[in-house]
């Protein structure tokens, strides 16, 4: 299957700084990548729709000002998670569909567990 | 609100048994199913889709589907422990295809018991 890479995989950071984490497609493009918060015990939570080119669709509820991305080409796309709060503390998880074939199936990257002290 | 709703658990079955896990959605006209497996800590992987009514088989697994019921399901036979996980049903609600997102239940913890 397609693979799609994140990094980090974990990262501490102090309340008030800026964390970013990188999600990239190896082995397909990518014009459309999904990001997602999943708190422990709970499912899937969709925060953003990340379009290559163009401005990226926030869900309801998400701050698109306190989590900006950046989907620059057809292989990477950025989250960056300003001035990040203990409350910020999440799995953060991308992912990718091969819109060339489209089936549905979302390829997820590894996740990345954010602690903010 | 479009919601994709799964008994959490969890759900233990003994090794060897048959894991039943169950998925009801909301949107009739979605189109496409999936079902991920989650083990703790780790991002979610695909297990199986279908997109028509009826069974699907792959291996030990089958998936179910009943568009009528709006009702999706996924058999686990001959449980192993390591089954053991959280299960995801995901549902495309997107019945125009141009949108590609998936609406993810909250998971159905299993324990296979050895």
């Amino acid at each position: 299957g397609a693979v799609v890479s994140q990094h980090p995989s974990w990262v501490i950071c102090k309340s008030g700084t800026s964390v970013k984490i990188e999600c990239r497609s190896l082995d397909f493009q990518a014009t459309t990548m999904f990001w997602y918060r999943q708190f422990p015990k709970q499912s899937l939570m969709l925060m953003a729709t990340s379009n290559e080119g163009s401005k990226a669709t926030y869900e309801q509820g998400v701050e698109k000002d306190k989590f900006l991305i950046n989907h620059a080409s057809l292989t990477l796309s950025t989250l960056t998670v300003t001035s990040a709060h203990p409350e910020d503390s999440s799995f953060y998880i991308c992912s990718a569909s091969r819109l060339v074939d489209w089936t549905g199936e979302l390829f997820f990257g590894e996740g990345s567990r954010l602690t903010v002290l | 609100q479009k919601e994709v709703e799964q008994n959490s658990g969890p759900l233990s079955v003994p090794e060897g048994a048959i894991a039943s896990l169950n998925c009801t959605y909301s949107d009739r006209g979605s189109q496409s199913f999936f079902w991920y497996r989650q083990y703790s800590g780790k991002s979610p992987e695909l297990i199986m889709f279908i997109y028509s009514n009826g069974d699907k088989e792959d291996g030990r697994f089958t998936a179910q589907l009943n568009k009528a019921s709006q009702y999706v399901s996924l058999l686990i036979r001959d449980s192993q422990p390591s089954d053991s996980a959280t299960y995801l049903c995901a549902v495309n609600m997107d019945s125009g295809g141009s949108n590609y997102k998936l609406t993810f239940g909250k998971g159905t913890l299993l324990t296979v018991n050895p």
